[in-house]
């Protein structure tokens, strides 16, 4: 399994402004996958990031509202950008194991906007 | 579109019963997960099905794999209270995940 960990773990942001969280993994890994959690509810992928290409947004998702970087194989950030009421949710990232898919999450990052 | 369904939705239990959490999943796949969630926290992995028929138990939990019905089951025995949790299931396609409406367990002394 890997270890991830992300930044900040939680944060109270303003209406229109935006919000870059980080992922970091302790091992090299070919693929991470953004969610987004809203309370109460299970979770949805945003999109994935493979390093070396742009990542691939799920349907309801783009890039203008979620960018996300992935500069290296053990790092990875997505914002939210402009950010809503909303967009409070948890935001978790989640890398793959390579022989059965399944999928390590992060802590996630508790985000509250008012 | 592959849906995922989980049933039912809330459990409230008493301590040292038996109960089964179903998902349902629309479409063939052939990988199934089950993970726990515990409030304000991160997800954990409890088991990893990967063929028709597959059965893995962990103490008072115990997953099956029926990919012909698709269907899975999480089966708990003799339930205690740390089982208080929200269990979700995940099918996937390829790498990518789809994840049921979760389990949200509660078990009482």
């Amino acid at each position: 399994s890997a270890v991830i960990s992300q930044k900040p773990s939680r944060d109270i942001c303003q209406r229109g402004t935006s919000l870059t969280i980080q992922c970091q993994v302790d091992s090299q890994v070919t693929m991470m996958f953004w969610y987004r959690q809203q309370p109460g509810q299970s979770l949805t992928l945003i999109a994935t990031a493979n390093q070396g290409s742009e990542a691939t947004y799920e349907s309801g998702f783009v890039i203008d509202k979620f960018p996300i970087s992935r500069p290296n194989l053990t790092f990875s950030t997505l914002t939210v950008s402009n950010m809503s009421p909303e967009d409070s949710s948890i935001y978790l990232c989640s890398v793959s194991g390579q022989e059965t898919y399944e999928q390590y999450f992060g802590p996630g990052t508790r985000l509250t906007v008012t | 579109e592959l849906k995922v369904e989980q049933n039912p939705l809330f459990l409230s239990m008493q301590e040292g019963k038996n109960y089964t959490i179903y998902c349902n999943y629309s479409t063939t796949s052939d990988r199934l997960y089950w993970y726990r969630q515990d409030p304000g926290k991160s997800l954990e992995s409890l088991f990893v099905l990967l063929s028709n028929g597959a059965v893995k138990q962990e103490g008072r939990l115990m997953a099956s794999l029926d990919t012909k019905a698709r269907l899975s089951t999480l089966h708990i025995t003799a339930a205690v209270h740390d089982l208080s949790a929200t269990y979700f299931c995940a099918v996937s396609r390829t790498y990518k995940y789809i994840f049921g409406t979760g389990t949200r367990l509660k078990v009482l002394a």
